[in-house]
């Protein structure tokens, strides 16, 4: 069965640091998204992605936040300079056009 | 925006007993109610779906209620069994993106 795949399956980066999180969606889907989980907490929406373009963004969502989808198959999360409170479990989902979400098993980032 | 709270947090049942997780929404708009299943460090598995024009869904030992009226949505599982034992999360889908609005989550405990 197609999954959502998620690379690193865990980071430990210096506050102010540069972050990539790297997602391959499964490959007919169309639409994406990021999601976080702060450890014990709910899962919060990040973005979502459609068409080359951010469809919708949540307050969580800054400047310090970017996403990418560079060369048609990675859809990247980028988070420019990171805070301590960054630390969270991100989790990439994609979808084809139903409602159906596929989540991916996340990147565990521990900012330091 | 849409908000999602769910009841209760910690639920603690005798193997073989029903438990029921309930949840609330805010927005009228919402149309789509999944439910997810996440164990320690895994992403959330989706379990089971109702789509706001059905009033309740069934799949062997798990079923979702919807009262679209009061804007609340209830997980049943009977029979419980020690494998059911997880963190399960209610979530709301609003807007033409179908991003997910995640309630607080409910630890169930299945006791032997």
């Amino acid at each position: 069965e197609p999954e959502v795949t998620q690379t690193p399956s865990h980071q430990v980066t210096q506050m102010g640091q540069e972050v990539i999180l790297r997602c391959v969606p499964i490959s007919n889907h169309l639409y994406f998204y990021w999601y976080r989980q702060i450890l014990g907490q709910k899962v919060e929406f990040l973005v979502s992605f459609y068409n080359n373009e951010i469809s919708e963004k949540s307050e969580i969502f800054d400047d310090q936040f970017s996403v990418e989808r560079p060369d048609g198959s990675n859809f990247t999360l980028k988070i420019r300079s990171t805070k301590l409170e960054d630390s969270a479990m991100y989790f990439c989902a994609s979808r084809v056009s139903g409602n159906t979400i596929y989540f991916g098993e996340g990147s565990w980032l521990t900012v330091v | 925006g849409e908000n999602v709270e769910q009841h209760p947090s910690t639920l603690s049942v005798q193997e073989g007993d029903s438990a029921v997780i309930k949840c609330t929404y805010s927005d009228s708009a919402s149309n789509y109610f999944p439910w997810y299943k996440q164990e320690l460090g895994k992403r959330p598995q989706l379990i089971i779906d109702i789509r706001s024009n059905v009033g309740e869904k069934k799949d062997q030992r798990i079923a979702v209620t919807l009262n679209k009226t009061a804007k609340h949505f209830s997980l049943h599982i009977t029979e419980t069994q020690p494998e059911d034992s997880a963190v399960y999360f209610c979530a709301a889908s609003t807007g033409s993106n179908y991003q997910l609005i995640w309630g607080a989550g409910t630890k169930l405990i299945i006791k032997p």
